[in-house]
């Protein structure tokens, strides 16, 4: 069955730390991925998004994600957090006209 | 202005009734969602509408489930013959696109959703 895993759903940065959030996608073929975020308040926006070719894909907000088929992982980066980016991160993959979200990570950044 | 709203917050209903739930999307917003969410699980899409186009039909779990939308407004989504596994929160968001007729696909590449509180739905 198509599935997406976030295995993590609370995590905790200071400001300035490296951030890493864990996705793990189950799919027929190579699916489409994406990574949204929800504010507290606010809509879900697209952060980034691969669908083929470099697998390293970047995104605003200096967002970066990384697609692993061997590992069937599409992990969302960023070097050095901002407070402003605490909300909730949702994975999310899928192929033509279908979505699949992952149950999402909450992220609290700690100043 | 006011977000997307919906209604009842909560339902408790029987096996094998009739529920239907409310949406009011945010004034304007052209394109309406609704997903279900069940108990430590993602969001699973369920139906999409696009201004006066044909909806989007392709993620509703079974012919117990369907939608309505009048125009641009309110839609209504309405489960028959619930059945235990229906318990989950259904999670209403709006948008808006200036590009019509364009697919969920379309609009999962550049769009970005408000939700509404959702309503927790559980069958007994």
């Amino acid at each position: 069955a198509q599935s997406v895993t976030q295995p993590d759903i609370h995590i905790t940065v200071s400001e300035g730390a490296s951030l890493e959030l864990r996705c793990n996608y189950s799919y027929g073929a190579t699916p489409y991925l994406f990574w949204y975020v929800q504010s507290p308040g606010q809509g879900l926006q697209l952060l980034l998004k691969y669908f083929s070719g470099d697998t390293l894909v970047q995104g605003i907000k200096g967002f970066e994600a990384e697609f692993k088929r061997s590992q069937s992982s599409f992990n969302l980066r960023k070097p050095s957090v901002h407070w402003s980016d605490a909300a909730e991160y949702f994975c999310v993959g899928g192929g033509y006209n279908k979505l699949i979200f992952g149950a999402g990570t909450r992220l609290a950044v700690h100043p | 202005g006011a977000g997307v709203s919906q209604s009842p917050s909560n339902k408790v209903t029987e096996k094998g009734k009739d529920v239907e739930l409310r949406c009011d999307p945010i004034s304007g917003h052209t394109a309406l969602y609704w997903y279900r969410q069940r108990l430590g699980q993602g969001l699973e899409f369920l139906i999409y509408f696009q201004g006066n186009s044909a909806p989007d039909k392709s993620g509703l779990p079974s012919d117990r489930f369907s939608a309505e939308r009048t125009g641009e407004s309110v839609s209504t989504l309405t489960i028959q013959r619930t059945q235990q596994e229906d318990s989950a929160v259904y999670l209403c968001a709006s948008s808006f696109t200036q590009s019509r007729g364009v697919t969920l696909w379309g609009l999962a590449m550049q769009e970005t959703q408000y939700f509404g509180p959702g309503t927790r739905l559980l069958v007994l």
